[in-house]
């Protein structure tokens, strides 16, 4: 069956942290795999993984895949309040068919960043 | 570009009354989405469509009806609707092609009581 797994499911760190978040998949013929923030409403896009061992960076963001581990991890540098929200992390895949068309995501971790 | 939209964005039903949800996208995209998030759960697949006129079933189906008459729009309807079906229901919805990044509407919070 396919998973997407993530950990912590919680997390309260103090501003100017570094936070490393969890995702470990086992997804049928893995594709790639993507990150989202939530804050109050809809996810928005944070980051796709294809490549293992490359870095993608977006300011104080940054996530890298490991196919050999079947595992990502998101990293936020100097954290900052704005930056609490659910992270989702999500791959293609899915048992009820045409597994390249759906997301699988995973429970997501809430962070929570205090001042 | 107005992207993803949701319609209502609250609703509050009692138990056997029926509603329908209405997502539009306006980036013309093949494909769209329905999803449920409830507290612990992550996002779970109802129903998802491939273009126009065509549907299929998610992870989480039953008690939920879908139509895509028209490329931009994808209707979620509750039939009779349970307490169980309290959710905040996301639609998205994405282009063709090697990305899997799909665009999320607001959301829609329902209640059942």
């Amino acid at each position: 069956e396919d998973k997407v797994v993530q950990s912590p499911l919680s997390l309260v760190v103090h501003e100017g942290d570094t936070v490393t978040l969890n995702c470990s998949y086992e997804v049928t013929n893995f594709r790639s795999l993507l990150w989202y923030k939530q804050e109050k409403k809809a996810p928005t896009f944070l980051f796709m993984l294809t490549s293992s061992g490359i870095e993608k960076k977006s300011g104080r963001l940054s996530s890298i895949l490991d196919k050999k581990e079947l595992s990502s991890i998101l990293n936020i540098t100097a954290t900052q309040t704005g930056d609490s929200a659910i992270y989702l992390c999500a791959g293609p895949g899915g048992n009820y068919g045409g597994a390249t068309n759906k997301l699988i995501f995973g429970t997501g971790t809430l962070l929570a960043v205090q001042p | 570009n107005a992207g993803v939209t949701q319609t209502p964005k609250f609703r509050v039903l009692k138990t056997g009354q029926s509603m329908t949800l209405l997502c539009a996208q306006d980036m013309n995209h093949e494909y769209m989405y329905w999803y449920r998030q409830d507290p612990g759960m992550g996002l779970r697949l109802i129903h998802y469509s491939v273009g126009e006129g065509t549907t299929a079933k998610g992870e989480v189906p039953d008690g939920y009806n879908v139509s895509r008459l028209k490329k931009q729009n994808f209707l979620l309807g509750l039939e009779s609707a349970a307490p169980s079906q309290t959710s905040v229901y996301f639609c998205a919805s994405r282009a063709s092609g090697v990305s899997y990044e799909q665009y999320f509407g607001p959301g829609t919070r329902l209640t059942v009581t």
